[in-house]
């Protein structure tokens, strides 16, 4: 069965940094991209980053590029996001989720999801 | 930026048929995944590459792509399809969500 779990979410003030981890279980996670998602309290989703299996390549929306690094140890089953000089507007729920193939491009949709961890960004 | 617009809210009477549509510029040559979120809880695929069913998803759950608008249907619709719904599509090198659709089923 497919787990993933994020860890790291909390209170944070503005400017400063956080670390999301996703811990995954019950595949193979080496050969899989993975993706992190954000939504904004009733809001849309959002995606943030994405990476692909390998971890040899990387992708960002414009709106964390240059602030967020996303990451993966595959020894370790675990994907991560390294996110710097928050903002308000980074408030949301974060979901690790799980492409269907081994780069974002192959077109199989992201098949599972984690239950999400909050982040607030506030003073 | 590529842009996907989706129609706020679609209501269906139960048993009947829903189609949420996801419009962007030839969408058609995208592959367009759709989701399910109910409240509270994390998304769900429920369309993969324009018409594919993840297992486990009802044969009541169809969808297809072809120019500016792809789109899925919910055929017998159930009270418990109540969610909203997104479709999302891979796009030079990022990953875009629509702008969701509330289905309601009265």
């Amino acid at each position: 069965e497919v787990q993933l779990l994020e860890s790291g979410g909390g209170l944070v003030q503005p400017g400063g940094s956080l670390r999301l981890s996703c811990a995954a279980s019950g595949f193979t996670f080496s050969s899989y991209a993975m993706s992190w998602v954000r939504q904004a309290p009733g809001k849309g989703l959002e995606w943030v980053s994405a990476i692909s299996g390998s971890g040899g390549s990387t992708y960002y929306a414009d709106s964390v590029k240059g602030r967020f690094t996303i990451s993966r140890d595959n020894s370790k089953n675990t994907l991560y996001l390294q996110m710097n000089s928050l903002r308000a507007e980074d408030t949301a729920v974060y979901y690790c989720a799980k492409d269907g193939g081994a780069e974002s491009s192959s077109g199989n949709g992201l098949d599972y999801w984690g239950q999400g961890t909050l982040v607030t960004v506030s003073s | 930026s590529y842009e996907l617009t989706q129609p706020l809210s679609v209501s269906v009477a139960l048993g009947q048929t829903a189609r949420i549509t996801c419009g962007g510029n030839n969408i058609g040559s995208k592959n367009v995944h759709w989701y399910q979120q109910k409240p509270g809880q994390a998304p769900v695929l429920v369309i993969y590459r324009d018409s594919n069913r993840p297992s486990g998803i009802p044969e009541r759950f169809s969808g297809s792509n072809s120019g500016n608008t792809a789109t899925l249907t919910i055929s017998r619709a159930q009270a418990g399809d109540e969610a909203d719904y997104y479709c999302q599509v891979w796009d030079s090198s990022t990953y875009v969500f629509g702008t969701g659709t509330k289905v309601t089923v009265l």
